[in-house]
This record gives C-alpha cells, structure tokens and sequence, in this order.
C-alpha cells in the first residue's frame, strides 16, 4: 500500500524560511497537496502542484518535487507565528492518501 | 457560504453507546466521505460516498456505518463506540471523487470514548 512519511515536529525563528518534507512511495499521484490545519479547526488546501511539474511558487509558499526521490517539499519563506499549524502533505490517486503531518511551531 | 459542516464538535461518550455525527454540505457536492485523523498517523478514510444511496468503505471502516439518504447529508454512526475510536474526526466533500476534484474539509469533531 501506499507510504507516506513526514516528520512530527519543526520549530523555527520567526522571520525564518521552514521547509517541511514529505516523502512517498506510490509514483502514480497526479496531483500533490500541501494542506494547513490550524488548532481546533479543519484542513485548508495551502497549495498544490502537478506530478509533471518541478516546482510550483507561490506567494511565500514554494512546492518542490523530486519524483526520482519520491521527495515533496514546501518551503514557507519569512515565517509567521500565524504560521503555527500542523501541515499534511497528500497525494490524489483514486483517493487522497494523507501523510503522517508535520507540525510547525513558530517562536519569536 | 460554501462550507461542510459537522455537528457535535466535542462529544465525551461512553463505551458502547450508539452516537451520531452529523455532515452536511450546501455545495450540491455528489461525492462526501469520512476521516478519522490519529497522532503520527495521518487522515484515514473511514467510509466515503459517490452518490446518494451509494457508499463504500474506505481504509479504516471497522465498527462504523453511514448512510447517504439525501445528497446534503452524510452522517456517521458509531452503533457500540469503543475507546479506540478516540480520535479527531472530518467530513469532506468534492463535486466528484478525489482523484479529480478539491476536496473541502468540515471542521472536525473530537470524539472521546472512555
């Protein structure tokens, strides 16, 4: 079945850049997600990138993906504490399959 | 406003007392399915539903049921709740499946069994 991997926990300075990984095994995604679940709320779509794209900027957000690695990334540049979340990375087959979520904490 | 929503949002229950979470969406949304989200686990899918009068199971659908009697609703039932269903749980929904569209989170609803 599918793998999908990420790490618990990233803390970072605010003003920093986070880059948060994802790593997976299933190479038959088409679309490639990056959602953003604050405290006590639901996910929110952040970003997304299509499997036969490298890279996908936006705003403050940039998508990196590595398919011979089986690698995704999201970089945040000038982090916020408002950035504080937990992020999940998910790739679409014919389902969505979500990684293990990575949560971010921001400190001054 | 465009939005699923799920109600209760915090349910303290106990064991073996059949409960339900309600979902509904105002999107006319033809494809609705469940979540149970689990420290270091992820989001699972628990049942999911294409149409009305049409669900499947998803990964994880051991001791739960649905029903999609209307296309706006799709509610999640717990007939005997046990502790390992202790979890956070979404309702989501997309114009069709997810292998082709967005799918819009509710806002969760914490479950504790004890």
């Amino acid at each position: 079945g599918e793998d999908v991997e990420q790490s618990l926990f990233l803390s970072v300075r605010e003003g920093d850049s986070s880059v948060i990984n994802c790593t997976y095994t299933d190479s038959s995604s088409t679309y490639l997600y990056w959602y953003k679940q604050e405290p006590g709320a639901g996910l929110q779509l952040l970003t997304y990138i299509f499997s036969n794209m490298d890279m996908k900027q936006d705003q403050r957000l940039t998508v990196l993906l590595n398919k011979k690695d089986k690698h995704l990334s999201l970089r945040i540049a000038d982090t916020q504490t408002g950035d504080s979340a937990i992020y999940f990375c998910a790739f679409r087959t014919d389902k969505l399959i979500f990684g293990t979520g990575t949560r971010l904490q921001v400190f001054p | 406003e465009a939005q699923v929503t799920q109600n209760p949002r915090y349910l303290i229950t106990v064991t073996g007392k059949k409960l339900t979470v309600t979902c509904s969406q105002n999107m006319n949304h033809e494809y609705m399915s469940w979540y149970r989200q689990d420290p270091g686990l992820g989001l699972r899918q628990i049942y999911y539903s294409m149409n009305v009068e049409v669900t499947d199971k998803g990964d994880v659908p051991e001791g739960y049921k649905v029903s999609r009697k209307e296309k706006r609703n799709f509610p999640l039932i717990l007939e005997s709740p046990s502790p390992n269903q202790t979890s956070l749980y979404f309702c989501a929904s997309s114009f069709s499946g997810p292998a082709r569209d967005e799918q819009y989170f509710g806002p969760g609803t914490r479950l504790t069994v004890t």
